[in-house]
């Protein structure tokens, strides 16, 4: 069975600096989607960043860019030029892409961030 | 852009109570999920569908079934309601032509006393 590891529990980081938030996993397969989840106080749960297996090259949303490791099975997200409004619960998620419709996501405990003014 | 809407947002039922919840996909989505989150939790998966049938079961009490209806909007029936149910409920839809990106909807805070 596949497991997602959030190691911190907790972060903070000063507004406008860069922080990262680290995630692994553990699969037997090689062909995988890992995802990265934003649930700010409302509770939605928002798609921040996704990464494809088979991607060498790592994925960049905005200030929002992932560390894929692939070998050590390491999905760190990084957030750069931090905003108050990205204080949020952030969770790492693993979906199989062994078949086309079944694919539930498997998330990590979660990393609550802090963004101090 | 639509978004996937979830109905009850607010629900409180007593113990062994029914509850049933709603979730309408973003549209052309062809599957839906639905994930319970406890306080204080992960997500934790309970079934999906794919074009109106069963196609993954998770975690999902025998007191609870779900399922998709023709216009693809999906419900999940709870049945002999007890405290621990207490939770935040998302459906989320996705669409199999792709990279199968789920999208949450806001979710249904359930609360049984």
């Amino acid at each position: 069975a596949q497991t997602v590891t959030q190691s911190q529990p907790e972060m903070s980081v000063q507004e406008a600096e860069t922080v990262t938030l680290s995630c692994t996993y553990d699969t037997s397969e090689s062909d995988y989607y890992l995802f990265w989840y934003k649930q700010p106080p409302s509770r939605q749960m928002i798609l921040v960043i996704r990464q494809e297996a088979y991607k060498q090259q790592n994925a960049t949303e905005n200030r929002f860019s992932v560390n894929f490791q692939k070998a050590a099975k390491s999905f760190s997200l990084k957030i750069s030029d931090s905003q108050l409004g990205d204080a949020a619960m952030y969770f790492c998620a693993y979906r199989s892409a062994r078949y086309r419709v079944q694919g539930n996501l498997i998330f990590g405990k979660g990393t609550k961030l802090s963004v101090k003014p | 852009a639509a978004g996937v809407i979830q109905s009850p947002r607010h629900l409180i039922k007593e113990k062994r109570e029914t509850a049933t919840l709603k979730c309408y996909p973003i549209p052309r989505h062809d599957t839906v999920y639905w994930y319970q989150q406890g306080p204080g939790q992960d997500p934790q998966f309970l079934i999906s569908f794919y074009e109106k049938m069963q196609s993954d079961k998770g975690s999902i009490p025998d007191r609870f079934s779900a399922q998709q209806f023709s216009d693809y909007h999906s419900e999940l029936n709870m049945s002999s309601l007890e405290l621990g149910d207490s939770a935040l409920y998302f459906c989320a839809s996705s669409f199999t032509g792709g990279v199968n990106e789920q999208y949450f909807g806001p979710g249904t805070r359930l609360t049984v006393t």
